[in-house]
């Protein structure tokens, strides 16, 4: 238990569906990530939110909208998926590491994304 | 963001020190050198992290060279359960929040 609670585990989606997936954690952190791990890939950066601010878009596609309505929260709204969007997407947040020593990232256990 | 290069595979005992390099010959002065490991299908964990001085912990050691473009992960004594891909990052930054990025890792399998 790391502190971070992704929901659901596992969805299989068709693509013309629209689904959400939920991220949160209570650690106190202001930071947020989502991460797509793709099959025998590495783990690629999506979105950065920093107090609830967009930071980073890492050239994500539309069909992926993220959200994060607090710095406890974080959605991953997803719509029109491919086939080739099938994924363990990772949650992760971490602290403001200005004056700080030890900023570890802590990660959920993922959704495990089917697009069929 | 600087760049790291791992091996794409080590195999090591158990109960013997398992030793993993890295390469990041780009990093700058004040950037800091963090590890994660990944157990198959679960969400990276944090190891250990260091900017100049050599660090220890429960769980590994961290040796980063003087002059900072290599560093080793040393697991002391390896057991099953730290066959993962470990992974070698150097930490940067995007408006505040801290920015990391995973390149290929270290499959590492430890063998009884």
């Amino acid at each position: 238990e790391t502190g971070v609670t992704q929901t659901p585990r596992h969805l299989v989606m068709g693509m013309t569906n629209k689904k959400s997936l939920k991220c949160e954690q209570h650690l106190g952190h202001n930071a947020m990530y989502w991460y797509k791990q793709s099959a025998k890939k590495p783990l690629e950066l999506m979105f950065v939110y920093n107090f609830k601010e967009q930071t980073e878009n890492n050239s994500v596609p539309s069909r992926f909208s993220p959200e994060c309505p607090n710095s406890s929260h974080l959605f991953l709204h997803l719509h029109t998926l491919q086939p080739e969007d099938s994924a363990l997407y990772l949650c992760a947040s971490s602290q403001d590491p200005a004056g700080l020593m030890n900023t570890e990232a802590f990660f959920g256990q993922g959704t495990r994304l089917t697009v069929v | 963001d600087a760049k790291t290069t791992q091996p794409p595979s080590m195999d090591c005992a158990e109960g013997r020190a398992a030793n993993l390099p890295c390469n990041h010959s780009t990093i700058s002065g004040n950037e800091y050198v963090y590890w994660y490991r990944q157990i198959h299908s679960q969400g990276p964990q944090y190891i250990i992290h260091g900017l100049k001085n050599n660090e220890t912990n429960e769980m590994a050691s961290l040796i980063i060279t003087e002059d900072r473009k290599s560093s080793t992960l040393i697991l002391p004594h390896a057991t099953l359960r730290d066959t993962a891909v470990y992974y070698c990052i150097v930490r940067g930054f995007i408006q505040g929040a801290q920015k990391l990025v995973f390149g290929q890792g270290t499959r590492l399998t430890i063998n009884p």
